[in-house]
């Protein structure tokens, strides 16, 4: 069965430090792997996703992600927080059921 | 601008009544997905559709159901709302794979049951 967690429920960190949302996930076979940012009263938007190839994935708004397969790990990155990016994120996984299953959300709260 | 778009965003009904939640898309995608959202439990898929009147149940079915007569046209459909089904509604849909295609979701319905 799939299931990915998101050990997190927050995550606080200063504008212009680093960040990091971690992930973990339990998939047969290879996985799909995928980060969604929810703004306040918004619906989800794709951030990025892993499907094959590079283990270093890029995507909107300066985000990138690393797939380590040995740890399980789909970690969510960024060199260099901004205020703006104060939301919730969730951590998916895919796989041949065709289904999308999240995780539980990581509050991500950038201080100025 | 590709869109997924949810009927209600705010609904109030009472214990017991029959509730439709609708969701349409307009990218012509194959898949159609329902979750909801609650605090702490992330989204949890209700079910989902492959195809025209086609379903199948997710994680979480019990007192939801279903109907997709047209491909560009999902409802949600709460047979007798009861108080646990409070919650965010979100519909998404996605072109065709086996779960390597990004979703695209809706603005989301809140429900609220009294």
């Amino acid at each position: 069965a799939q299931s990915v967690a998101q050990p997190e429920d927050q995550v606080n960190v200063a504008e212009g430090n680093p960040l990091t949302v971690k992930c973990t996930y339990s998939v047969s076979g290879n996985p799909y792997l995928f980060w969604y940012v929810q703004y306040p009263n918004r619906g989800l938007q794709f951030l990025l996703k892993y499907i094959t190839g590079d283990n270093l994935v890029k995507g909107s708004y300066g985000f990138e992600a690393e797939f380590n397969k040995s740890q399980t790990s789909f970690h969510l990155k960024k060199p260099s927080a901004l205020v703006s990016d104060s939301a919730l994120y969730f951590c998916a996984v895919g796989g041949n059921t065709g289904k999308l299953i999240f995780g539980q959300g990581t509050t991500l709260q950038v201080k100025p | 601008d590709v869109k997924v778009t949810q009927s209600s965003r705010y609904l109030v009904k009472r214990t017991g009544e029959k509730v439709f939640l609708e969701c349409v898309q307009d990218m012509d995608h194959e898949n159609m997905f329902w979750y909801r959202q609650d605090p702490g439990l992330g989204l949890r898929l209700i079910y989902f559709s492959y195809d025209v009147k086609m379903k199948e149940k997710g994680d979480i079915p019990e007192g939801y159901s279903v109907s997709r007569e047209k491909k560009e046209r999902f409802s949600l459909i709460l047979e007798s709302a009861s108080t646990n089904q409070t919650s965010m509604y979100l519909c998404a849909s996605s072109s065709t794979g086996y779960g390597a295609n990004v979703l695209t979701f809706g603005a989301g319905s809140r429900l609220t049951v009294l």
